[in-house]
């Protein structure tokens, strides 16, 4: 069964260094999304792809963050500089299209601890 | 606003008893609503979703229903094992949204 592969599973840094994830989604699915979850907490999205255009980053801290899909398949999102407040899970997802009865497939999410 | 509540964990329960973990949503259009599982160490995973009043969705014994009057998405299951201890979301999807809403999630004990 196909997955959304993510990488780094774990990483540590400290603040004010820069730090980047990457999401590799299921082959064929146009919709690709980053969501932050913070302990104790459901998902938050912080940006959603259409191919490789941005749909929705209105809840992405854009002064430190940044999110890219340059060739519409996989995506990097870049936190430069991290600050304390970023430790988090940092989930992707994907999905065929944007409809609201899409299923969206998560991936196994990269644990950001900063120090 | 969107949003999604569920009901506080974490809900601890003996293997063979009857869960209900409760959720509850506010929407301005017709979303479609979802219950996905979270095991330790491992990424989200879809249970069931409902995408209409008075549908169910079921999977793995887990059922809910989409109740409209009630804007309610309750998740049950009649007999739970093990297996099942993990966190619980709710979410949604609104029409002219298309990111998920969640709840914050109801984490699942069963005891042997």
């Amino acid at each position: 069964e196909a997955e959304v592969a993510q990488s780094p599973r774990y990483k540590i840094t400290e603040k004010s260094q820069a730090v980047a994830f990457w999401c590799d989604p299921i082959s064929g699915h146009a919709t690709l999304y980053w969501y932050r979850q913070i302990l104790g907490q459901g998902p938050e999205l912080l940006v959603q792809f259409q191919d490789e255009s941005v749909v929705d980053d209105s809840q992405l801290p854009k002064d430190r963050f940044s999110a890219e899909r340059l060739k519409g398949v996989d995506s990097t999102l870049k936190i430069q500089p991290a600050e304390l407040g970023d430790s988090a899970m940092y989930l992707c997802a994907s999905s065929l299209g944007d409809g609201s009865q899409e299923t969206q497939y998560f991936g196994p999410g990269t644990r950001l601890l900063v120090l | 606003g969107n949003s999604v509540t569920q009901m506080e964990g974490p809900v601890t329960l003996s293997e063979e008893a009857f869960l209900t973990i409760n959720c509850t949503y506010t929407a301005t259009g017709y979303p479609s609503l979802f219950w996905y599982v979270q095991y330790p160490g491992e990424g989200l995973q879809l249970l069931l979703k409902a995408t209409k009043a008075d549908d169910k969705g079921s999977n793995k014994g887990f059922e809910a229903t989409y109740r409209k009057e009630t804007t309610s998405f309750h998740l049950e299951k009649g007999s739970v094992q093990v297996s099942d201890s993990a966190v619980y979301f709710c979410a949604l999807i609104d029409t002219g949204r298309r990111a998920l809403t969640f709840g914050s999630g109801t984490r699942l004990q069963v005891q042997p």
